[in-house]
């Protein structure tokens, strides 16, 4: 299993990012799938998961109503659309492999794409 | 939403002692627990799910119990490779929370 983030840089506050996860090795049409980001020297924080179908997606408070969880089953592709971005948004995102379809923990993770959010 | 709290957030220990972490849920999540370790610069790597089970290659030095709302990760005789943070995360709930996470240093 592979999956390897994308779309990470530097970015205004209140402007928006696409990252994206491509999934290699494994049948990403199977698997729930995570975003989870952590500031540099600070714990982790869980961000979203898509169930494996795209049918249910659910958010931590924090980002809720600005980030946006989607996936292409077709391409083996992850995405995180993060708008009205904030300077507390700066961390490094993974995306994570869900154990099973729907939501559980995560078992196999990208190795991080870095946003910074800075005027 | 589920709050996790770890204890304690900084351990000192000397390679071959034994080590336990504890991780507290703000209400009962049954088994539904995964613990984590993390170095400097990479990822996070899955040890434990559902409390107790250890996930494929590791070592059997690691071990989880407990059940409901407190739960213990121990190491019975660290290891220089054991030096890192560790996370416990439950997923009770469709939404997951990751505890604070616990630093484990050389002494």
């Amino acid at each position: 299993v592979q999956l390897v983030e994308s779309g990470g840089g530097v970015v205004q506050p209140g402007r928006s990012l696409r990252l994206s996860c491509a999934a290699s090795g494994l049948t990403f049409s199977s698997y729930g799938m995570h975003w989870v980001r952590q500031v540099p020297g600070k714990g982790l924080e869980w961000v979203a998961v898509i169930w494996y179908d795209g049918s249910n997606k659910y958010y931590a408070d924090s980002v809720k109503g600005r980030f946006t969880i989607s996936r292409d089953n077709s391409k083996n592709t992850l995405h995180l659309q993060m708008n009205s971005l904030r300077a507390e948004d700066t961390a490094v995102y993974y995306c994570g492999r869900d154990s099973g379809s729907m939501t559980t923990y995560v078992d196999y993770w990208g190795q991080g794409t870095l946003v910074t959010v800075s005027s | 939403d589920i709050q996790m709290t770890q204890s304690p957030s900084t351990l000192s220990a000397s390679v071959g002692d034994r080590v336990t972490i504890t991780c507290r849920a703000s209400q009962s999540i049954s088994s539904w627990l995964a613990w984590y370790q993390q170095k400097p610069g990479k990822a996070p790597k899955l040890l434990i799910y559902k409390a107790s089970t250890l996930d494929s290659g590791v070592p059997s030095r690691f071990s989880g119990s407990g059940s409901g709302t407190e739960f213990t990760l121990t190491i019975s005789s660290l290891q220089p490779d054991d030096f890192a943070t560790y996370y416990c995360q439950q997923y009770n709930s469709y939404s997951v929370t990751f505890g604070q996470g616990t630093k484990l240093e050389i002494k």
